[in-house]
């Protein structure tokens, strides 16, 4: 079976702060992508990568930055964490063709 | 937005009735998928229906597409209470999914 994990569950960090949410798959998948769920308005895509090193800009990217170094590994980056980036993150993995994706757990982010 | 909109963004059922929640986009449909998420979970890929298909099926799901509407339903048959959850489309644009804001079902017992 296709495992995505992310480093957290639950995050609580403080205005200012920098943060980083780690995203890991074991399938071997090309690209990656970097979500956050509100209510209301569904998954929107912050980030994604089809390629180690490579990176495209989503719908949301703003205040957040990715890195893939590795294959398996994606993470996303909040520079100066905001309340207004208080969310569920949720990380996914997929072969090209963009078909199914694979998500995480998610990470329920807490900004005071 | 190119984001998808769902209807109803709510449904209650009683377990053994049928649900059926819609989705449409603004812009044309591509392969479109189908996602689940159960409460505080990541989402669980359902199905995925192709531009050129019309109708799949998958046990008790049956997924329609209407391209020229740009929309897509999804059927869930003779619901349980395990059905409980938020229903995602997802439409292929380009190389990412744009997702829908999600129908929540809610099967009593």
């Amino acid at each position: 079976d296709v495992k995505v994990t992310q480093s957290s569950r639950y995050l609580v960090k403080r205005t200012g702060e920098k943060v980083f949410l780690e995203c890991v798959q074991d399938m071997d998948h090309e690209n990656m992508f970097w979500y956050r769920q509100d209510p209301g308005l569904g998954l929107r895509l912050i980030y994604f990568s089809y390629d180690v090193k490579m990176k495209e800009k989503g719908d949301i990217p703003e205040g957040y930055s990715v890195s893939r170094e590795k294959k398996e590994r994606f993470s996303l980056i909040l520079e100066s964490a905001s309340t207004n980036q208080t969310s569920m993150y949720l990380c996914a993995s997929g072969n090209q063709g963009w078909e199914t994706q694979y998500f995480g757990p998610g990470t329920r982010l807490l900004v005071l | 937005s190119q984001q998808g909109e769902e209807d109803p963004q709510a449904l209650s059922i009683q377990e053994g009735e049928n649900a059926t929640m819609n989705c449409s986009y603004k812009t044309s449909i591509n392969n479109l998928q189908w996602y689940r998420q159960n409460s505080g979970r990541g989402l669980v890929h359902l199905i995925l229906i192709r531009s050129n298909e019309r109708e799949k099926h998958s046990g008790r799901l049956r997924v329609t597409l209407d391209t020229s509407k740009k929309s897509s339903s999804l059927l869930i048959t003779a619901s349980r209470a395990a059905d409980t959850a938020s229903y995602f489309c997802a439409n292929q644009a380009g190389t990412a999914l744009i997702f829908g804001k999600g129908t929540t079902l809610s099967v009593s017992s």
